[in-house]
């Protein structure tokens, strides 16, 4: 079975500082995909990278990174120079590519509250 | 092209009575998956539907149920409501279900069961 964890339940940090977001996944295929996504106090989740488990190639966009690494099967999400705006929960997904569909397995969010 | 779309917003019933939700999919998106998050037990997957089919379903009871119409559009049904089922619903597309396949979710409807 397929599990994700999100092991941080709540981050407070100061406007400007960097912030990670750990993620630890457990699955037995071989081939699935990693998904981040942020869902701001009204509720709609917002997509903001896949990543496959045959690209572990870091990812950079603006200020959000995202580091994979397979052998400890970890997608961490980094927000450089944070702002209030970054203010959400956000969630690590995880489906598997065979049988599973696109079901997503989430783990149970982190609390990101920037402030002034 | 217009996103996810979920009606209502916002409903409040009585234990007992059942609900239907109903979701509208990003334009060509064949897949519409539901989710229920509650703050016990996080995000998780209800069930998805393809081609007016079930394709997958998690663990749910029966009283949970839903449909697919020809134009993608998905309901899902709630009969029997009881307090726990109170929760944002959140519906998600994508084009044909695959796993590597992005799915985009909807703002949602917070039932709230009394």
């Amino acid at each position: 079975a397929q599990k994700v964890t999100q092991a941080q339940t709540e981050i407070s940090v100061v406007e400007k500082e960097d912030v990670t977001l750990d993620c630890v996944y457990e699955t037995r295929d071989t081939t699935y995909y990693l998904f981040w996504y942020k869902q701001p106090p009204s509720g709609e989740l917002v997509f903001l990278i896949r990543r496959n488990s045959f690209d572990e190639q870091n990812e950079i966009s603006g200020r959000y990174s995202w580091n994979f690494q397979k052998s400890t099967s970890s997608f961490n999400f980094t927000i450089t120079a944070s702002q209030v705006v970054d203010s959400a929960v956000y969630f690590c997904a995880l489906s598997e590519a065979w049988g599973g569909g696109n079901k997503l397995t989430f783990g149970t969010g982190t609390q990101l509250k920037v402030e002034l | 092209k217009a996103g996810v779309t979920q009606t209502p917003r916002y409903l409040i019933k009585t234990r007992g009575q059942q609900v239907t939700l109903s979701c509208s999919p990003i334009s060509g998106h064949r897949s519409v998956s539901w989710y229920q998050q509650t703050p016990g037990q996080g995000l998780q997957f209800l069930f998805e539907y393809f081609s007016e089919t079930q394709r997958n379903k998690g663990n749910f009871p029966g009283r949970f149920s839903g449909r697919q119409f020809s134009n993608s559009r998905s309901e899902m049904n709630v009969s029997t409501l009881e307090l726990g089922d109170s929760a944002l619903y959140l519906c998600a597309s994508s084009l044909f279900g695959q796993g590597e396949e992005t799915q985009y979710f909807g703002p949602g409807t917070r039932l709230l069961v009394l």
